[in-house]
């Protein structure tokens, strides 16, 4: 446990599902982030929330929709999504934006 | 944006050896990061080097920051089973954090 907690840990969706993926932080942290992992490809950053306001979106499709309610949670919306979405989603938090961050376990996706 | 090149992809080893991987940039970083990603699980923080120059150890691990702020490498001696993972160095500048894609090990009992 490292902290950040994601769930679920599998998803397995249709291509005209609607899903949200959960991320939680107990850590004090102000800085959250929403990381896709791809195999054999780095890290692909897809948002950034730094006490509870976006501050960077990676030119994602707007099929993902991030929410951050409060400092501690974060959502993914997910709808209509592709099959090629399919891959490993990672949260992130740390004390400020781009310091050492605390990943959580991940949620498996898979788009059929 | 700054692209990190890390090598080797990936890595076959017999348990005991002595492992050595390696991060490179375009650009400088003030601060340099390890992490570690066993399977099934997200990455987690091993060494962090916040000095040009510096040498820092954890146990069988060892990291240093490169004195041109450009390079990193990571070094892991007698390797165990336990060391099988994707090994990922990070490099950070003012709020910009950038990840290589990873070496994956496998070690041979």
């Amino acid at each position: 446990e490292t902290g950040v907690t994601q769930t679920p840990r599998h998803l397995v969706m249709g291509m005209t599902n609607k899903k949200s993926l959960k991320c939680e932080q107990h850590l004090g942290h102000n800085a959250m982030y929403w990381y896709k992992q791809s195999a054999k490809k780095p890290l692909e950053l897809m948002f950034v929330y730094s006490l509870e306001e976006r501050v960077e979106n990676n030119s994602v499709p707007s099929r993902f929709s991030p929410e951050c309610p409060n400092s501690s949670h974060l959502f993914l919306h997910l709808h209509t999504l592709q099959p090629e979405d399919s891959a490993l989603y990672l949260c992130a938090s740390s004390r400020q934006t781009g310091n050492g961050y605390t990943f959580g376990s991940g949620t498996r996706l898979t788009v059929v | 944006g700054q692209q990190l090149n890390q090598s080797p992809q990936s890595m076959f080893i017999q348990e005991g050896e002595d492992v050595s991987m390696n991060c490179t940039s375009s650009s400088i970083f003030n601060t340099w990061l390890w992490y570690k990603q066993d399977p099934g699980e997200g990455p987690v923080l091993l060494i962090a080097l916040y000095k040009a120059g510096e040498l820092t150890s954890n146990g069988r691990l060892t990291a240093q920051f490169g004195t041109t702020r450009k390079d990193s490498f990571l070094n892991i001696s007698a390797s165990i089973p336990s060391d099988v993972g994707i090994y990922f160095c990070a490099g950070q500048e003012n709020n910009d954090m950038r990840f290589g894609a990873g070496t994956r090990l496998t070690v041979k009992p």
